[in-house]
């Protein structure tokens, strides 16, 4: 069964512009870890940013800051002023117990920035 | 500097053959893990190993095997059991969770 689910397998946004990725996942823990990763077109992993779900505060990375809602088991991922580089396969993914504290993915997000 | 490397970065198999993927890292990370990724598609778990000497199925093992004789190796065979081989390998390691991953480079594995 998809634990993650990322419902946009595409978008496009302009340069300098705001976008924001979504994604859902289920688990009936408490505790566990969220991830967004990054995979521009060289096919590289990055992680973008990491969330604790014990932490009620959103994590922030530069441009990159998330929408953490526990209850509602959302996990959006904002990119501020978009750039060229931001072109990529963005991940969402989490880690749980209950799937043996292993990293599973969501389907992907293709993101587009247009200049 | 640390890191995960993984070769070759393409790969081409005929039928019938068995191929194996290397991948090696200098983290001193305990777990290792081979995801396969297909267009379209998220990554899925093939094996995993969370120490030396030990390694689990993931969601989509047949077809492939593993080894772990050393920390900072972890070889994944694509064997001919596998009817599909032909995507993009991923091999990543992590100190434990919940940490994230680092990822390799990846290979390119092509059924000819």
């Amino acid at each position: 069964a998809q634990t993650v689910t990322q419902s946009q397998p595409e978008m496009s946004v302009q340069e300098a512009e705001t976008v924001t990725l979504s994604c859902t996942y289920d688990t009936s823990e408490s505790n566990y870890y969220l991830f967004w990763y990054k995979q521009p077109p060289s096919r590289q992993m990055i992680l973008v940013i990491r969330q604790e779900a014990y932490k009620q505060q959103n994590a922030t990375e530069n441009r990159f800051s998330v929408n953490f809602q526990k209850a509602a088991k959302s996990f959006s991922l904002k990119i501020s002023d978009s750039q060229l580089g931001d072109t990529a396969m963005y991940f969402c993914a989490f880690i749980t117990r209950e799937y043996g504290n292993k990293l599973v993915f969501g389907a992907g997000t293709i993101l587009r920035v247009k200049s | 500097d640390g890191g995960i490397t993984q070769s070759p970065k393409y790969l081409f198999r005929k039928e019938g053959q068995n191929v194996t993927l290397s991948c090696e890292q200098n983290l001193n990370h305990d777990a290792m893990y081979w995801y396969r990724q297909d267009p379209g598609q998220g990554l899925r778990l093939i094996y995993y190993s969370q120490i030396v000497n030990d390694f689990q199925k993931g969601d989509i093992a047949e077809g492939y095997s593993v080894s772990r004789e050393k920390k900072e190796s972890f070889p994944l065979t694509v064997t001919s059991a596998q009817k599909n081989p032909t995507a993009f390998y991923l091999c990543a390691s992590s100190i434990a969770p919940p940490h994230g991953y680092t990822f390799g480079s990846g290979t390119r594995l092509t059924v000819v």
